[in-house]
């Protein structure tokens, strides 16, 4: 157990719907990311937050959105879903100045 | 452009023989390089990290080496074990507030 928490651990929507994921970082944790994982794309780096503030975006459609909340938990939300968004989502987190990041479990999200 | 290669097939190896991934990149400067386990549907398990000024670190038994000149690094599982079965990733990150860029992965697999 990394000490990450995700929720929800499986989601299944509809085109055109919005969803929004959850994570909760390690305690003491103040950056989080969140990544993309498809089987034919492998770990697609997305966003990190810290304390917050974006400070590293990656190739992150103009329809998610993410944000840092003061307690430091954070939201990745997906709109406008098309099928191909269908992926596991990873958020991990990192302690200041330490470059490993813990993974929580996921969340599975299926677009129908 | 930047790209990071792993050895694209699984890898079988048998019970009690040491493992070695390759992780190749081009056209990137890392000032760290990491390896992460991951197991089906799971996510990402930190195993190690290496600095760029650094040639080999160890743990237990897993070493990690990291040759700048040849860009690549080396990840060496001895004594491996059916539990070491996993994909492993390796992830490249510049340092300073840039993304963390990671390899697709090696499927590892040890029989018994």
């Amino acid at each position: 157990d990394s000490g990450v928490t995700q929720t929800p651990k499986h989601l299944i929507t509809a085109t055109g719907q919005r969803v929004t994921l959850r994570c909760s970082p390690r305690s003491g944790d103040l950056s989080v990311y969140w990544y993309q994982q498809s089987l034919d794309q492998g770990l697609q780096f997305l966003i990190q937050y810290y304390n917050g503030e974006e400070r590293a975006k990656g190739n992150i459609l103009e329809r998610f959105s993410a944000q840092q909340f003061p307690d430091l938990h954070s939201e990745l939300n997906l709109s406008s879903l098309e099928l191909g968004d269908s992926a596991l989502y990873f958020c991990a987190s990192s302690r200041e100045g330490v470059y490993e990041q813990y993974f929580g479990p996921g969340t599975r999200l299926t677009v129908t | 452009s930047q790209k990071i290669e792993q050895n694209s097939e699984a890898l079988n190896i048998q019970e009690g023989k040491t493992a070695t991934l390759t992780c190749n990149y081009t056209n990137y400067s890392p000032a760290y390089l990491q390896w992460y386990r991951q197991d089906p549907g799971r996510g990402p398990v930190f195993l190690l990290l290496i600095r760029e000024n650094e040639k080999e670190k160890r743990k237990e038994r897993l070493k990690v080496t990291f040759d700048t000149t040849l860009k690549q690094s080396l990840f060496h599982i001895t004594a491996s074990q059916p539990a070491d079965s996993a994909t492993y990733l390796c992830a490249l990150d510049p340092g300073g507030y840039q993304k963390v860029t990671f390899g697709t992965g090696t499927k590892l697999q040890v029989i018994p």
